[in-house]
């Protein structure tokens, strides 16, 4: 299995700061035939399922606001969040989907205010 | 809009069985792949077991191999996890989701909590 690592574990980000996630696959994720990464970022909120952010590691999905953006390739990416907001505080994953079925998750970082 | 709903959770004892079903709506159902993906305690997300559209290709997560079941019903839009043999370690939220270019859970529904306890 492609094993996912998030640094860190949890932050605290003033309102209006920017928030970084790192995240790193224990192989590279990057489909060389079509040249995209297989990695996303969802978002978690208590009692909720994860929602979708960005795929192919920078592609936001629709109806995600801007300020969240993510980059990278090959095995090291990050998620930014440009400027916190009050209802992004929640558990942010990054999962990689080069390895199907087997996709894996990183364990999540807690992002508070 | 794309809606998945996860029912059939609850409480049951370790050996025993219990169906998990998923009712989607919103999309053209048989076109998609479909995954079951469970949220355990302390461990995170793990992919559980995924299902191709017309039900004929199906794989499951080693941990659960010979004990659950996925399937489908197309007329019904809905998608099922049969799930026999439980142990404590099959405690979890359970999610049903759809995959989009074939690889990526993309809607994910509102999960259904299994509790595997005597």
């Amino acid at each position: 299995d492609i094993v996912m690592t998030q640094s860190p574990e949890s932050l605290a980000v003033s309102l209006g700061e920017r928030a970084t996630i790192n995240c790193k696959s224990s192989q590279s994720v990057l489909y060389s035939s079509n040249n995209k990464n297989y990695l996303a970022w969802y978002q978690q909120k208590p009692g909720q399922p994860p929602k979708l952010l960005i795929y192919w590691a920078s592609t936001r999905e629709s109806g995600v606001p801007d300020r969240f953006s993510g980059s990278g390739s090959g095995t090291d990416f990050t998620l930014t969040i440009s400027s916190l907001q009050a209802e992004d505080v929640a558990v942010y994953y990054c999962q990689q989907y080069y390895n199907i079925p087997q996709f894996t998750f990183g364990p999540g970082t807690k992002v508070d205010i | 809009e794309v809606q998945l709903v996860e029912s059939g959770g609850g409480l049951v004892q370790p050996g025993g069985s219990l169906r998990l079903s998923c009712a989607a709506s919103g999309f053209t159902f048989s076109s998609f792949w479909m995954y079951w993906v469970r949220r355990v305690p302390g461990k995170g997300l793990v992919w559980v077991s995924r299902i191709n559209g017309d039900g004929t290709t199906t794989t499951y997560a080693d941990s659960v191999k010979g004990r659950f079941s996925i399937s489908r019903d197309n007329a019904k839009n809905t998608l099922y996890l049969q799930m026999d043999s439980l142990r404590a370690e099959d405690t979890a939220v359970y999610y049903c989701s759809r995959v989009d270019f074939g690889v990526l859970p993309r809607y994910w529904g509102q999960g259904t909590l299994v509790t595997v306890s005597s």
